[in-house]
This record gives structure tokens, C-alpha cells and sequence, in this order.
């Protein structure tokens, strides 16, 4: 069983602080790597996709791959009330049809 | 650009009734997607077309029906709801299968079986 996982939280960040994200997943043929943005009652918005190891960035975000320790991890710099959120974690390999999410973080960052 | 379209938005039915919730992508992807998702469950693949004409069991397929009538359509049916099946619906499509590329989501079908 490919399996994705994500601390639960809630994760509780002060207003300006670095929010960081954890996620491992278990299938080491995994590609492609994503992150989205649940608010409550909506649906999952793509906010971040990273294939390579290494540091992406994007505005205020930054994703992080390491695929020898099977981790991503998302940082969110300067963080708002806005990004109180459910944050996803989405993994998928080159051979499979099916992305595996994990159960997400409960973001909550207080003004 | 609409995206991807869920209809209806939301839907109560009785224990029995049948009912088929649709999406349609204007993306010109080939893959689509149904999930459901549950307060601590995540999100859970019901059913996936990988595209036209092809529709692939996921992880939590008993009770439901799919049909992929052309490549922008992908509609689940409810044969007969039962109480279980109250969850939110989610429509997702991607790219091709090796592409890499990211699903995007409709607004999901919030349905309550009594």
C-alpha cells in the first residue's frame, strides 16, 4: 500500500513566523510531488509542484525534495491569517495512473 | 476559463433514491478522477478514467457507477444512496499519465443521504 503521510496538527504559527510542513511518503519510484490548499468548505487548490531535489520557490512558498529520505516538506515565509488553511500532500510516480494524497495539516496561524 | 465543473453543488436524497452527480474539464485532459472526502478520511479515489472510454476502480468503488461519455465529461451515479455515502464529491482532471502534471479540482457536490 503506497502510502502518504503528513502530521495532522493542528500546526499553530504567530502572525510573520515560518509555518513548515512535513511529508513522507513510502513509494521511492515517486515523480512528481505536489502541494495544495484546502480552505474549509472549498476545494484543494494547487499551490506548489516539484519533480527535482532540491529547493523550490515560489512568492512566499517554498518547497523542499529530498527523494533519498522520501520527504517534501512546504514552508510558507511570513505567514498571514489568509494561509490558515488544511494543507494537502499529493505524490505521484511515472508508471501509476492514481495520486496518493496524504491526510493533510491543519494550518493555523494567529494575528 | 472555467476549470473543472461540478453540478449539482449540493444535494440531500433519501435512503434508495438514485442520482448522478456530473463534471466536465475544459482543459483538454485526458485523465479524470471521483473522490469523496470525509471529515478524518482525506481525500479518497472512488473511480479515475485514465481516458476516453476507459474507468478504473479506486480505492472505494462499491456503490457507485461511472461513465466517461466524451473526453471533457465523467459523471458518477448513486444507484441507490445509502446513509454511508453523505460526503463531500470531489471531480479532479490532469494531464496525460506519464506527464507529471498536476490534478485540478472542481468545487466539489456536498450530497447528505437521510
Amino acid at each position: 500500500q503506497k502510502e502518504v503521510e503528513q502530521n495532522s496538527g493542528p500546526l499553530s504559527v504567530p502572525e510573520g513566523a515560518i509555518a513548515s510542513l512535513n511529508c513522507t511518503y513510502s513509494d521511492r519510484v515517486s515523480q512528481s510531488f505536489f502541494w495544495y490548499r484546502q480552505y474549509s468548505g472549498k476545494s484543494p487548490e494547487l499551490i506548489m509542484s516539484i519533480y527535482s531535489n532540491g529547493d523550490k520557490e515560489d512568492g512566499r512558498f517554498t518547497a523542499q525534495l529530498n527523494k533519498a529520505s522520501q520527504y517534501v516538506s512546504l514552508l510558507i515565509r511570513d505567514s498571514q491569517p489568509s494561509d490558515s488553511a488544511t494543507y494537502l500532500c499529493a505524490v505521484k510516480n511515472e508508471y501509476g495512473q492514481n495520486f496518493v494524497f496524504g491526510p493533510g495539516t491543519r494550518l493555523s496561524v494567529l494575528p | 476559463n472555467a476549470g473543472v465543473t461540478q453540478t449539482p453543488k449540493f444535494q440531500v436524497l433519501k435512503t434508495g433514491q438514485s442520482m448522478t452527480l456530473q463534471c466536465a474539464q475544459d482543459m483538454n485532459h485526458n485523465s479524470m478522477y471521483w473522490y469523496r472526502q470525509d471529515p478524518g478520511m482525506g481525500l479518497r479515489l472512488i473511480y479515475y478514467s485514465a481516458s476516453e472510454g476507459t474507468t478504473d476502480k479506486g480505492e472505494v468503488p462499491n456503490g457507485y457507477n461511472v461513465s466517461r461519455l466524451n473526453k471533457r465529461e465523467f459523471s458518477l451515479r448513486l444507484e441507490s444512496a445509502a446513509p454511508s455515502q453523505t460526503s463531500v464529491y470531489f471531480c479532479a482532471s490532469s494531464g496525460n499519465r506519464a506527464s507529471g502534471q498536476p490534478q485540478h479540482f472542481g468545487d466539489g457536490t456536498r450530497l447528505s443521504i437521510l
